[in-house]
Order: C-alpha cells, then structure tokens, then sequence
C-alpha cells in the first residue's frame, strides 16, 4: 500500500525557474493538500482539493498552481521560482474521519 | 482566524522522563484536535486526536484531553523512550474539516 507518493525527493532550481512537484495517492482519497514548511515553523496550507476538478487557495497560495483532473493526482506547479519558496512541500490526503495521510515530502532549494 | 500555538522547543529529557507537550488553541464552533509526530527525514503522522470537548485521544502511551474551557490539548506521556525522539505539532481542523491548522512544531530530544 503505497500511500501518497511524492517525486520528487529533491531539488535545486535557480531563480526563475518552474517546476512541477508531483503527488499522487492509491487510497481513492477525494480531499487532498499542499503544505509548505519552513524550517522551525509548522506547515502553512499552500492549496487544497476536495475531489477532481475542485480546488480552492489555502493560507499561502501566491506563487503557486494547481490542477486535479483526477482522484490520484494532484501536482503542485511552481512559476518563477523565488528564494522565499525554499521550503519542504508536503502533499497529504484524507477521507472521512480527519485522518491525513503525509507523503515524505519534497525539499526544495531556491539559488 | 484558527490558530495554533505549542511551547517551543527543543524539550531535552532523559529515558523514562515524565512528558508534557503544551497546547493552547484559538477557534470558531467546535474544532477537531489533533497530534502529529514528525520522525527525522518522513511526512508527518498521526499520533492521537480528539472530535469533541473532554474527549482523550491517546496512542502509543501518549495522551491529550481537548479542554474547551482552557482552550487546550496539551500532550502527555507517563515514561518517554529514545524512541520518542522526534517533532510533535498540534493541529486543528476547521468544522467542515476541510484544512488543518497547525502550530509551529515541538522537538522532543530523549536521552539514555
């Protein structure tokens, strides 16, 4: 049971530049999350889902995108990256009883 | 708005040391309480939560109690083990349970 998958592990991007961070679940989950943390601080909600084609701006959404087109995937796309976007992003989903399932997350650094 | 707020770390305690957590919580109607362990390196996981006041959720030897009349859900455990080296967040989610608000994280150092 794989769980949330996230790819990838890590990654440098110098200023500027995009990418995607991917996240993807197996629990048929429909409410899924992008979280961000940065370090010595809790995680801050960057955007959520709550099923395919839903997604909403959580605490933190500037700088960021999103996109579920379907219930396992919901990738988290980064446009002109900046140094403030240095953090670990998180993707986690739930269903029913409030329990979140976290993926390892993704340690992204910004030059 | 919900918030979140954890006495800060790091906490240093030797093997079999009595544990407490402080957590005091700041919401509209009736949040859901919850705790999450952080080992080094992993995703956060669920260690214990309570849907409702004076309810105790406990795991693994931990425990906390949502006092609504203190705003509270402070994380206790009798005898802490190595093991339990890790960072401990509280967290509330919002009535739809939509989002989780957390607080700012609590490293807990055993030492034998």
């Amino acid at each position: 049971n794989a769980g949330v998958t996230q790819t990838p592990k890590f990654r440098i991007l110098k200023i500027g530049q995009s990418m995607t961070l991917q996240c993807t679940q197996d629990m048929n989950h429909n409410y899924m999350y992008w979280y961000r943390q940065d370090p010595g601080m809790g995680l801050k909600l960057i955007y959520y889902s709550v099923g395919a084609g839903i997604t909403d701006k959580g605490e933190v959404p500037n700088g960021y995108n999103v996109s579920r087109s379907t219930t396992e995937d919901f990738p988290l796309r980064l446009e002109l990256a900046a140094p403030s976007q240095t953090s670990v992003y998180f993707c986690a989903s739930r269903e029913g009883d409030y329990g979140y399932t976290f993926g390892s997350g993704t340690r992204l650094t910004v030059v | 708005g919900n918030s979140v707020t954890q006495m800060e770390g790091p906490v240093t305690l030797s093997e079999e040391a009595f544990l407490t957590i402080n957590c005091t919580y700041t919401a509209t109607g009736y949040p859901s309480l919850f705790w999450y362990v952080q080992y080094p390196g992993e995703g956060l996981q669920l260690l214990l939560k309570a849907t409702k006041a004076d309810d105790k959720g406990s795991n693994k030897g931990f425990e906390a109690t949502y006092r609504k009349e203190t705003t509270s859900f402070h994380l206790e455990k009798g005898s802490v083990q190595v093991s339990d080296s890790a960072v401990y967040f509280c967290a509330l989610s919002d009535n739809a349970g939509n989002m989780l608000t957390f607080g700012g994280g609590t490293r807990l150092m055993v030492k034998p």
